[in-house]
């Protein structure tokens, strides 16, 4: 089963931030924080990833909480394009430790 | 630098007959893992290769099977298809156990 709960749907206006949550509070102290996102028909898409501290790239910035139990990814000024299911996911990163997918959130950004 | 490619992108079979999907992975990338995504149960892992072995292998009946070969790319073969096997099948490649993954965009396969 997913370690993680994510609100299913999400709605943001086209430019301003999207910031989606995602509860992670079992999480072990070796566990990152993974985001993917699947627009409609295609594979996931690899967004950003993390342990304890935020992480920024070109795509979004990752906060986690102190105490790892919960985080946000957040899309600055979300676009039409940004349009798709965003999961949040758990895992080591030794060994041979899979991507398990929840249902994650499917957010729709509007005109 | 090219992405992860899947062929065929689509692919229609008839039951009892069965299906090889093929995935060639990011140049430099080692590890190879497949996974089927269908409406009722998401997506859903099916087994992951390293170096030509299977490193580890979710919960999916024998029919199906995998290889990789020494260029890293890698086959995904399913025997006596069934109507549930309808799904979009998922490879993504990383460039070692555990790194971050990066998707194809899918076959999707139909059993008629």
């Amino acid at each position: 089963d997913a370690k993680t709960t994510q609100p299913p749907s999400m709605d943001c206006a086209e430019g301003r931030a999207a910031n989606l949550p995602c509860n992670h509070s079992t999480i072990s102290g070796n566990e990152y924080v993974y985001w993917y996102r699947q627009i409609h028909s295609q594979g996931p898409q690899y967004i950003i990833h993390g342990l304890k501290n935020n992480e920024t790239n070109e795509m979004a910035s990752l906060i986690i909480t102190e105490d790892r139990k919960s985080s946000t990814l957040i899309l600055p000024h979300a676009t039409l394009r940004d349009t798709a299911v965003y999961y949040c996911i758990v895992r080591v990163r030794t060994g041979y430790s899979t991507l398990t997918f929840g249902k994650g959130t499917m957010l729709l950004v509007s005109p | 630098k090219a992405g992860v490619t899947q062929t065929p992108r689509y692919l229609i079979k008839t039951r009892g007959q069965q299906v090889t999907l093929s995935c060639s992975p990011i140049s430099g990338h080692r590890s190879v893992s497949w996974y089927q995504q269908t409406p009722g149960q998401g997506l859903q892992f099916l087994f992951e290769y390293f170096s030509e072995t299977q490193r580890n292998k979710g919960n999916f009946p024998g029919r199906f099977s995998g290889r990789q070969f020494s260029n890293s790319r890698s086959e995904m073969n399913v025997s006596t298809l069934e109507l549930g096997d309808s799904a979009l099948y998922l490879c993504a490649s990383s460039f070692m156990e555990s790194t971050e993954a990066f998707f194809g965009q899918g076959t999707r396969l139909t059993v008629v």
